[in-house]
C-alpha cells in the first residue's frame, strides 16, 4: 500500500536559517504530492503541491520538487520566520484515487529569535 | 461563518458516555471527511461521504458512527469509547469532481479525551 515517511521532529531553528524537512514516499503509479501545514490550534491547510515528476510546488517562500527517481518531496525554505512555527505534513494522493490522501506523521518546526 | 467549523473544540467523556461531534462546511462542497490525528502517527482517514453517501469506512470500530444528513453537515456519534480513542478529530471537505485531486479544507478539530 501507499505510505509517506517524514523526518522526526521537532526541528528547532533560529530565524533566517535554512529549512529542509525530508519526505519520501511509496506508492503505485504516479501519485500527486502535497505539503500541508497546521498552525497551533488550527486545522491543516494546503501549503503546496506537485502533480507530476520534476514539478516544483511553491508558496510563501516554501518549495518542494517531485523527485520520482528518489521518491522524495523534500520541503525547503531559504529563510524561516518565527511565524513559520507549525507542524508540516507530507501527503500523497494516488493517481485515480480521487480525494483519498495518505499522510506522514508530521514534523514540528519551532523557529526562535 | 466561513470555511469548515467544528464543535465542540474540546470534549472530555467517560467510557460509558454518548456524545456527538459536529462539522459544518460553508464552502458548497459535495464531499466530507473524518480524520483521526494521534500524536506521532499519520493522520488516519476514518470516513468519506460523497453527496451524503458513505463511500469509505476505513475499518473504523462500530463505537464510532458517522451521519451525514446533507452535504453541509457531518456528525460523528461516539459511544462506549476507550482511552486509546483520545485524539484530535478533524473534519474536512472538498469538491469531488471524480478522479482528479481537489484540495481538502480542514476544520480546527475537536480535542477528545476519554477517561
Amino acid at each position: 500500500g501507499n505510505s509517506v515517511t517524514q523526518m522526526e521532529g521537532p526541528v528547532t531553528l533560529s530565524e533566517e536559517a535554512f529549512l529542509t524537512i525530508n519526505c519520501t514516499y511509496t506508492a503505485t503509479g504516479y501519485p500527486s504530492l502535497f505539503w500541508y501545514v497546521q498552525y497551533p490550534g488550527e486545522g491543516l491547510q494546503l501549503l503546496l503541491k506537485a502533480t507530476k515528476a520534476d514539478d516544483k510546488g511553491s508558496n510563501k517562500g516554501f518549495e518542494a520538487t517531485y523527485r520520482k527517481e528518489t521518491t522524495s518531496f523534500h520541503l525547503e525554505k531559504g529563510s524561516v520566520q518565527v511565524s513559520d512555527s507549525a507542524v508540516y505534513f507530507c501527503a500523497l494522493s494516488e493517481a485515480g484515487g480521487g480525494n483519498k490522501l495518505t499522510f506522514g506523521t508530521g514534523t514540528q518546526l519551532k523557529v526562535e529569535l | 461563518e466561513t470555511g469548515v467549523t467544528q464543535t465542540p473544540r474540546h470534549l472530555v467523556m467517560g467510557m460509558t458516555n454518548k456524545k456527538s461531534l459536529k462539522c459544518e462546511q460553508h464552502l458548497g462542497h459535495n464531499a466530507m471527511y473524518w480524520y483521526k490525528q494521534s500524536a506521532k502517527k499519520p493522520l488516519e482517514l476514518m470516513f468519506v461521504y460523497n453527496f451524503k453517501e458513505q463511500t469509505e469506512n476505513n475499518s473504523v470500530p462500530s463505537r464510532f458512527s458517522p451521519e451525514c444528513p446533507n452535504s453541509s453537515h457531518l456528525f460523528l456519534h461516539l459511544h462506549t469509547l476507550q482511552p486509546e480513542d483520545s485524539a484530535l478529530y478533524l473534519c474536512a471537505s472538498s469538491q469531488e469532481t471524480g478522479g482528479a485531486y481537489n484540495e481538502q479544507f480542514f476544520g480546527p478539530g475537536t480535542r477528545l479525551t476519554v477517561l
